[in-house]
């Protein structure tokens, strides 16, 4: 069975520090891969999205990154983050852009 | 791309109730689905219904959709405290990730 994992849950950093949270997917190959970000009570915002290696496609221009350096692994990172970083951050695969999403637990990330 | 409103945003009920939700978009669509967040968690998907689809049952969830009216709705029969939670519709476009609404947040209390 295909599994998501992401870490970490929690995730204190300052202003100005770089950020880098990780997300991988077994049981499944060239999933298509998604970051969402979640202010508190919000919806949903599309962050990044990626149908395999190396594609990228960015919903929303910001000072943060996403890389899909392997199959199944999605990074996204921050150079230097700022106090309107904060946010859940949530990371999703599924097996077409026309299927569902199955999402991983979550990063809590406050910047202070 | 735009994404769907839910209505209501909080919805209060007794155990046993139902619960509706509903869901209003405004573009073309291939697809609608539900998800299901408890407090603090990942999203859990629900159901998903084709733009050719009218109706789907999954348990005690049955869900419509409209596409005339561009408008979808969750119904939860004989609500339990254990559906306390926010729900979320997704629409699936062409050419792109799901796109979430806020939400309706589900109390329901024993």
């Amino acid at each position: 069975s295909q599994t998501i994992h992401q870490w970490p849950a929690t995730l204190v950093q300052p202003v100005g520090s770089p950020l880098s949270l990780e997300c991988t997917v077994e049981g499944t190959s060239n999933p298509n891969l998604y970051w969402y970000r979640q202010a508190a009570g919000r919806g949903l915002q599309l962050l990044f999205y990626s149908v395999g290696i190396g594609q990228i496609s960015s919903e929303v221009p910001q000072n943060l990154s996403a890389s899909r350096p392997q199959d199944r692994q999605f990074i996204l990172s921050s150079k230097k983050l700022l106090l309107s970083d904060s946010g859940f951050y949530l990371c999703a695969w599924g097996a077409g852009m026309n299927t569902e999403a199955f999402f991983g637990q979550g990063t809590r990330l406050t910047v202070v | 791309s735009q994404q769907g409103e839910e209505d209501p945003q909080a919805l209060s009920i007794q155990e046993g109730e139902n619960a509706t939700m509903n869901c209003s978009y405004k573009t073309s669509i291939n697809n609608l689905q539900w998800y299901r967040q408890n407090s603090g968690r990942g999203l859990v998907h629900l159901i998903l219904i084709r733009s050719n689809e009218r109706e789907k049952h999954s348990g005690r969830l049955r869900v419509t959709l409209d596409t005339s009216k561009k408008s979808s709705s969750l119904l939860i029969t004989a609500s339990r405290a254990a559906d306390t939670a926010s729900y979320f519709c997704a629409l699936n476009q062409a050419g792109t990730a799901l796109i979430f609404g806020k939400g309706t947040t589900l109390s329901v209390s024993s």
